[in-house]
């Protein structure tokens, strides 16, 4: 059974870091693309960052929201994808989620197709 | 405001047939496939339909997807009380480089 799960989340203060996890099993972890989504309060979907699978060289891309502020890992010999958030706005608060894609495709046939249950990071001061 | 357009509310009666919208540009749906989702705020988000019109495995053949131009739609027949939730379509911006998302739509069965 394919499993993801995020964790991480807190309370911090603006300016502040974190770093969530995404633990994953019950798939070939290093064959996916790993992505993180977040979700604030009331709001809809919002694409956070993503990085592929090492065949595909790793290549990691952020949105323009979190460029510089982010950066997104990943540790294939134990199945884990991180985020790590520096400088923290009020703005970042979310739930965060993480999600494996498809890899073998660029742009069009590209999907996520497992999520985590998400992690709720909180930036206030 | 969202890059995808979606209305934010539809609402329909158990054994109806909806239909939720989602329209783009040149840079995302006018070059991509597109993917919906659904989902239960606090709960992880569920693959629904992908590359527009492609249902995984175990989502009924209730939900079905189209895409033509720059817009792609949901339709979901014989609506289920279990259907209400959030509806969120999603397509590669060859532009921005990324995932873009509607705002989403909320489904209320009455």
């Amino acid at each position: 059974e394919v499993q993801l799960v995020e964790s991480g989340g807190g309370l911090a203060q603006p300016g502040r870091s974190l770093r969530l996890s995404c633990t994953t099993s019950g798939f070939t972890f290093g064959d996916y693309a790993m992505t993180w989504v977040r979700q604030a309060p009331g709001k809809g979907l919002e694409w956070v960052s993503f990085i592929r699978s090492k065949v595909y060289g790793g290549t990691t891309l952020y949105a323009a929201s979190v460029k510089g502020r982010f950066t997104i890992s990943r540790d294939d010999s134990k199945n884990i994808a991180y985020l790590q958030m520096n400088s923290l706005k009020t703005d970042d608060t979310a739930v965060y989620y993480c999600a494996r894609e498809n890899d073998n495709v660029w742009g069009s046939g590209r999907y996520a197709d497992y999520w985590g249950q998400g992690t709720l990071v909180t930036v206030s001061s | 405001q969202s890059v995808l357009t979606q209305p934010p509310s539809a609402s329909g009666t158990p054994g109806q047939r909806v239909t939720i919208s989602c329209s783009g540009g040149s840079s995302n749906i006018g070059r991509n496939t597109v993917n919906w989702y659904q989902h239960l705020p606090g709960t992880a988000p569920k693959l629904l339909i992908h590359s527009s019109n492609q249902r995984p495995s175990g989502v009924p053949d209730r939900f079905s997807g189209s895409k033509s131009g720059t817009s792609a739609s949901l339709a979901i027949s014989g609506l289920q009380s279990e259907d209400e939730a959030d509806y969120y379509c999603a397509a590669w911006d060859d532009s921005l480089n990324g995932w873009v998302f509607g705002g989403g739509t909320k489904l209320t069965v009455l």
